[in-house]
């Protein structure tokens, strides 16, 4: 089955220090690809998502691209925030074939010290 | 519009024992997954059903069972309980389309195996 790999942390910054994380993946075929966040106290929501490569996804100031030669989806942010303080996801589909489910990196706990 | 709901958000058992977790699902969502979530493991697919049939299914042992129900709310059913089942247990929606896509997370069921 499909299978990624992310950098794993705590990674801790300044507040606008340039962040990425790093995410590569194997699968088959060309799947979506996401980025998911879990804040303090909050459940697990999509950040961000793209679905073929060289697609570009974006959502609060985050970035990531589909870079299908080298299977990776690097999630990056030009100046973070201490409210950015939270887990972050890689994932992309547990498996072909049209059905639901994914299968996520293990996380990055992401601190901003202000 | 109500988001997925998860019941019980926590739970005690003994190890042996059986549990039952249920989800609600966002209106007109068809798609549930289920995901255990443990600081050692990660975030792991269980398994997603789609009207009323198991269409995904991870890497678990059969004591770990679901089911959906016509009005697309689920059931996740463990037998036997062992203490490594002890775990933040997710559920999520989904519209479901052509092919895997954004999920929709509750909060998560608690279970803690003594």
């Amino acid at each position: 089955g499909n299978s990624v790999t992310q950098m794993e942390g705590p990674v801790t910054l300044s507040e606008e220090a340039f962040l990425t994380i790093n995410c590569t993946y194997t699968a088959t075929g060309y799947p979506s690809l996401f980025w998911y966040v879990q804040y303090p106290g909050e459940g697990l929501q999509l950040l961000l998502k793209a679905t073929k490569a060289d697609d570009k996804g974006s959502n609060k100031g985050f970035e990531a691209t589909y870079r299908k030669e080298t299977t990776s989806f690097h999630l990056e942010k030009g100046s973070v925030q201490v409210s950015d303080s939270a887990v972050y996801f890689c994932a992309l589909p547990y498996s072909g074939g049209g059905a639901d489910g994914l299968t996520f990196g293990k996380g990055t706990h992401l601190i901003i010290q202000p | 519009k109500a988001g997925v709901t998860q019941t019980p958000r926590y739970l005690i058992k003994t190890r042996g024992q059986q549990v039952t977790l249920s989800c609600s699902p966002i209106s007109g969502h068809r798609s549930v997954s289920w995901y255990q979530q443990t600081p050692g493991q990660g975030l792991q697919f269980l398994f997603e059903y789609f009207s009323e049939t198991q269409r995904n299914k991870g890497n678990f042992p059969g004591r770990f069972s679901g089911r959906q129900f016509s009005n697309s709310r689920s059931e996740m059913n463990v037998s036997t309980l062992e203490l490594g089942d002890s775990a933040l247990y997710l559920c999520a929606s989904s519209l479901a389309g052509q092919e895997a896509g954004e999920q929709y997370f509750g909060p998560g069921t608690r279970l803690t195996v003594t």
